[in-house]
């Protein structure tokens, strides 16, 4: 059982390239979000989706996309890449039976824009 | 809206020692409450969780919790820290309305020194 898989752990981009972020998971969650991590700034939620088909905007939703298209999988799309976008993300699923269940992260995409 | 707050961004210890990481919650409607640890390079992991079953949480790792609405706290502690407690924890809290963002801390990173 894998969890939450993100791919890739480690990115280096150029301002204004696109890329996408993997995650997948395979404990049939209906819950997933992305999230990215700056020091001093704990979490901060981008995108979230309570099922498949079905995608929102969390606090900083700028510059990123997100769709649903399968249960398992919830890529993250930067349009055009900013150093202001240099983060640790991360992803992270629960069961969507109430906010009372805790969310299964994955390991992190390390990124970089120069 | 809710917040979270956690005081200090860093606590050091010696090993042995009480831990006390503190957390302080701003919602509207009695929320649930997480704790979560993050070791260098990797995600997030639950240490416990309050859903208003009972006010005090056990987790894992002998780490617990004391939920206390009279104080909008929810405070971590362990009676003697290890060695293998240094991490960066964050609390995070949900709010029971049907929706499903979560907010988190910004975080607070445990050293033990030997």
């Amino acid at each position: 059982n894998a969890g939450v898989t993100q791919t890739p752990k480690f990115q280096v981009l150029k301002t204004g390239q696109s890329m996408t972020l993997q995650c997948a998971q395979d404990m049939n969650h209906e819950y997933m979000s992305w999230y990215r991590q700056d020091p001093g700034m704990g979490l901060r939620l981008i995108h979230y989706s309570v099922g498949a088909g079905i995608t929102d905007q969390g606090e900083v939703p700028n510059g990123y996309n997100v769709s649903r298209s399968t249960t398992e999988d919830f890529p993250l799309r930067l349009l055009s890449a900013a150093p202001s976008q240099t983060s640790v993300y991360f992803c992270a699923s629960s069961e969507y039976r109430g906010s009372n269940q805790p969310q299964h992260f994955g390991d992190g995409t390390r990124l970089s824009i120069l | 809206a809710q917040s979270v707050t956690q005081l200090g961004s860093h606590v050091s210890v010696s090993e042995g020692a009480l831990v006390l990481l503190r957390c302080n919650y701003s919602s509207s409607v009695p929320p649930y409450l997480f704790w979560y640890v993050q070791y260098p390079n990797q995600g997030l992991q639950l240490l416990l969780k309050y859903t208003s079953a009972a006010t005090l949480v056990k987790g894992i790792n002998g780490f617990e919790a004391e939920f206390k609405k009279s104080e909008t706290s929810f405070h971590l502690t362990k009676p003697s820290a290890h060695m293998s407690d240094a991490a960066e924890y964050f609390c995070a809290v949900t709010e029971n309305t049907g929706g499903f963002k979560t907010i988190f801390g910004a975080g607070t990173r445990l050293f033990v020194k030997a």
